[in-house]
């Protein structure tokens, strides 16, 4: 059972140009909610799609923007680079029909490693 | 103050020792509560994940969570030198609560010498 990947693992931009990040989740799960592991810091909650729908946002800037297709995949944008962008990207998959604590427990991605020079 | 705080460590114990971590947070509608490991570099993995007070054992864990006064353990028994990574806590409200996404502590960094 393949679990949750991401692709890139790792990629380096410069200010001012757009990424895209793009993560399969483990298999049977319809969720995927990605975050932003700043060095030292915890995971920040970026967004969660469901039903190929945004259902929840974090705190983060209209440049960050994703889309979730009808295989479940998913997929991260980021345009106009800033400096600070630069961070482990992580993407995390749940739900399906386990229901009930099984269905909310997320299983992190490897992660796609960001820097912006 | 923020939502959920976690002492970044590091954290240096000897091998055989038992460890524990600890998360204090801040927002009352917190009900579900999480531990993750996280290696150098990779994602984080879960290892335990509790609903109410109590205690929670699993293998060498055990998780430990104390809701009236905001505060959560974890303890490691036997720790080994593969213990060594980083240790974060996280928590959500009920998913109709408007806190349903995780949240997260900075993290714990343990190191675990032979």
């Amino acid at each position: 059972d393949a679990g949750v990947t991401q692709s890139p693992t790792h990629l380096i931009k410069t200010r001012g140009q757009q990424v895209t990040l793009r993560c399969s989740p483990k298999s049977g799960h319809d969720t995927v909610s990605w975050y932003q592991q700043a060095l030292g810091q915890g995971p920040q909650f970026i967004f969660q799609y469901y039903e190929e729908e945004e259902r929840q946002r974090g705190n983060f800037p209209d440049r960050f923007s994703g889309h979730q297709f009808p295989n479940y995949s998913s997929e991260l944008n980021v345009n106009a680079l800033l400096l600070g962008d630069s961070a482990l990207y992580l993407c995390a998959s749940s739900g399906g029909l386990a229901g009930g604590l099984m269905a909310d427990t997320q299983y992190f991605g490897p992660g796609t490693r960001l820097t912006v020079l | 103050q923020k939502e959920v705080e976690q002492d970044p460590g590091p954290l240096s114990v000897p091998e055989g020792a038992i460890v524990s971590l600890n998360c204090t947070y801040s927002n009352s509608a917190f009900q579900y509560f999480m531990w993750y490991r996280q290696y150098s570099r990779k994602g984080p993995e879960l290892l335990m994940y509790t609903y109410s007070s109590g205690n929670k054992e699993d293998g060498r864990f055990t998780a430990q969570v104390d809701k009236s006064s905001k505060y959560i353990s974890l303890f490691i028994r036997d720790s080994q030198p593969s213990d060594s990574a980083t240790y974060l806590c996280a928590m959500r409200g009920a998913m109709n609560s408007g806190y349903s996404t995780l949240t997260f502590g900075k993290g714990t960094m343990l190191l675990v010498s032979p």
